[in-house]
């Protein structure tokens, strides 16, 4: 059974431009959950959907933003690069979005420096 | 919000046994899990809490106490491998996942 998977796995970028991440849940999982994770901070929850709706959202500025689409795969943006955006993101899904024992699984990550 | 607190780093020699401590304060409560992280991997699961108490799993071992926003991770028999941070993640009321900062956890020979 194939994990949760990213692409890219590195993406360069400079101020001011928009990234695009993409996450793969595991087959049979509705939630997909993004995580923004800085060198040497721990993982900040960014986003968090399930059944194609957001259902909640981290602290960030409005410029971070995604969707789920129909096959439960999900796409994070984030507009207008700042330096601080340099980070790892990375994806989880689980099976249940309201479960109570219901574990993440996460991808491998894409690595995003802004230049 | 979360306020998740754990220490930085620790280090301990192989065969030896070490406990992390997950302190948290939450609105509301559905759940403590901790993870590993290897440097450069992605994190993957380890153990999971709801009620108070000790739960076991092979060398790993993990405590709640609900009452005190406390947890641990015991680890036994520490081997090599094990050298990774190790992140507590507290599942909130609106069943978010909040995660602390991490223990770097470094095994000596």
């Amino acid at each position: 059974e194939a994990g949760v998977t990213q692409s890219p796995t590195h993406l360069i970028k400079t101020r001011g431009q928009q990234a695009t991440l993409r996450c793969s849940p595991i087959s049979g999982h509705t939630s997909v959950y993004w995580y923004q994770q800085a060198l040497g901070l721990g993982l900040q929850f960014l986003l968090w959907y399930d059944e194609g709706e957001e259902r909640n959202r981290g602290n960030f500025p409005p410029r971070f933003s995604g969707r789920q689409f129909p096959n439960y795969s999900s796409e994070l943006n984030v507009n207008a690069l700042e330096l601080e955006d340099s980070a790892l993101y990375l994806c989880a899904s689980s099976r249940i979005g309201q479960g109570v024992n219901e574990k993440l699984f996460f991808g491998s990550g894409t690595q995003l420096s802004v230049l | 919000g979360q306020n998740i607190d754990q220490p930085t780093e620790m280090t301990a020699t192989e065969g030896a046994i070490v406990q992390i401590n997950c302190t948290y304060q939450t609105s509301g409560f559905n759940g403590l899990f901790w993870y590993q992280q290897h440097a450069g991997e992605a994190p993957t699961f380890l153990s999971y809490n709801v009620l108070d108490g000790l739960e076991e799993k092979g060398r790993f071992s993990s405590f709640l106490s609900r009452s005190k926003g406390y947890s641990y991770l015991l680890l036994k028999e520490l081997q090599m491998k094990d050298s990774a941070s190790y992140l507590c993640a507290v599942r909130g009321g609106d069943y978010k996942l909040s995660f602390g900062a991490g223990t770097t956890v470094t095994v000596r020979a």
